[in-house]
Order: C-alpha cells, then structure tokens, then sequence
C-alpha cells in the first residue's frame, strides 16, 4: 500500500462546478497535510496547508481534514479552466521531508 | 527575493558523465531537499538537510550525493549518471514554525532541472 494515494484521474469539471480531490494516507501518526498545485512543465505550488480535523477555507479552496478516516480532501469552489492542473497531496509524519502522492490532473472544461 | 532558484535548467548526459546540480534559497530557511518526479510516481525524496551541516538519505539516495555548502547551497552530484536517473529534479526549502500548538513544515520548490542521460 502506497503511503499517500491519490486517483491519478483525470477529473472532469464544467467551469463554474465544484472540484472535490480526496486523498487518504496510510501514517496514523501523521500531523501535517498540503496541497500543491502544478502545472505542465512547472514546479509544485503551495496552496493548502491543514493540521486539524474539520475544514480550513482560503479563497476558493478549501481542505478538509479527517484524521478517524485517514483522508484528506480539497474542494475548489467556482472551478475555472485556469485551476486546470495536477494537484498533489503531502503529508508529513513528523520526519523533516514530505512524502506525496502521485497526484490528481483537474481539467475544467469551458 | 527569488524564493529558491536551480540550475540548469536543462541538461543531456551521456551514460557515464558527472555533473552538479545547484540550488539555493534567499528566505533564510534552515532545511532543504532534493526530489525527483518521474511520470505517474509523484515526487521523491533523494536527500535532505534539515540543517547546515547536516545531510540524510531520502527513498532513493543511490547514484547521488550532496553537499551542503552554506545555508543558502545545497548541491545534488550524479557521479556517474544512468539512463534510469533521466528526470526532472527539484530543490525545496523549509523552516520548521509553531502555530497554534502545531509544528508544521511548509516546502517550497525551485524551478527543477529536466535531466536526460542518454
């Protein structure tokens, strides 16, 4: 088992919708969790960043946390063709790196 | 304030060749990291230095070595390289901060190199 799934995707929406990406880990002693965004051919953009269980909102994005279930989700609100990208989830267990998953590639269709 | 900055960013080897890959950071963070991201395998971690001074092994450290020069320098060297080291690498950089009673560890990444060994 992967320490960080992610579904690869790609995930579909209509400009406009909501986008749920959903990540769970396998690392119960997990305490931190990111969301980086990433466009083709570009390096990985910080754009969440949750520690609690319950929902953390900033803009358009929200994350959600549930430590019981092991996941971690992002909504983007209003999905535009520009938030088309593959968005990767981290998680940090306490050690100093992050450890990722492979990602999920959002296309917003116009 | 360029945040973390790599070179080159592009470079071929042939089987064999050494080379450098360079980084540094201007935000006075005391960790940094070396990943590599491969299709359809996420980032992964080859060396870190979580202070000056300091390197550890990552998930994949074979055919690599670093140096951390200074704590704005962290150096990623392929001795030999390999056609399976073709990637795109990328340095992150971190400092370890307290909120709300929770120690977190935000990354941010340079631009990567996208490496070929032929």
């Amino acid at each position: 088992q992967k320490e960080v799934e992610q579904n690869s995707g790609p995930l579909s929406v209509p400009e406009g919708a909501i986008a749920s990406l959903n990540c769970t880990y396998s690392d119960r002693v997990s305490q931190s969790f990111f969301w980086y965004r990433q466009y083709s051919g570009k390096s990985p953009e910080l754009i969440m960043s949750i520690y609690s269980n319950g929902d953390k909102e900033d803009g358009r994005f929200t994350a959600q946390l549930n430590k019981a279930s092991q996941y971690v989700s992002l909504l983007i609100r209003d999905s535009q063709p520009s938030d088309s990208a593959t968005y990767l989830c981290a998680v940090n267990t306490g050690r100093r790196a992050l450890t990722f998953g492979s990602g999920t590639r959002l296309q917003v269709q116009p | 304030n360029a945040g973390v900055t790599q070179t080159p960013k592009f470079q071929v080897l042939k089987t064999g060749q050494s080379m450098t890959l360079q980084c540094a950071q201007d935000m006075n963070h005391n960790s940094m990291y070396w990943y590599r991201q491969d299709p359809g395998m996420g980032l992964r971690l080859i060396y870190y230095s979580a202070s000056e001074g300091t390197t550890d092994k990552g998930e994949v450290p074979n055919g690599y070595n670093v140096s951390r020069l200074n704590k704005r320098e962290f150096s990623l060297r392929l001795e030999s390289a390999a056609p399976s080291q073709t990637s795109v690498y990328f340095c992150a950089s971190s400092e370890r901060a307290l909120v709300a009673g929770h120690s977190y560890n935000e990354q941010f990444f340079g631009p990567g190199t996208r490496l070929t060994v032929l």
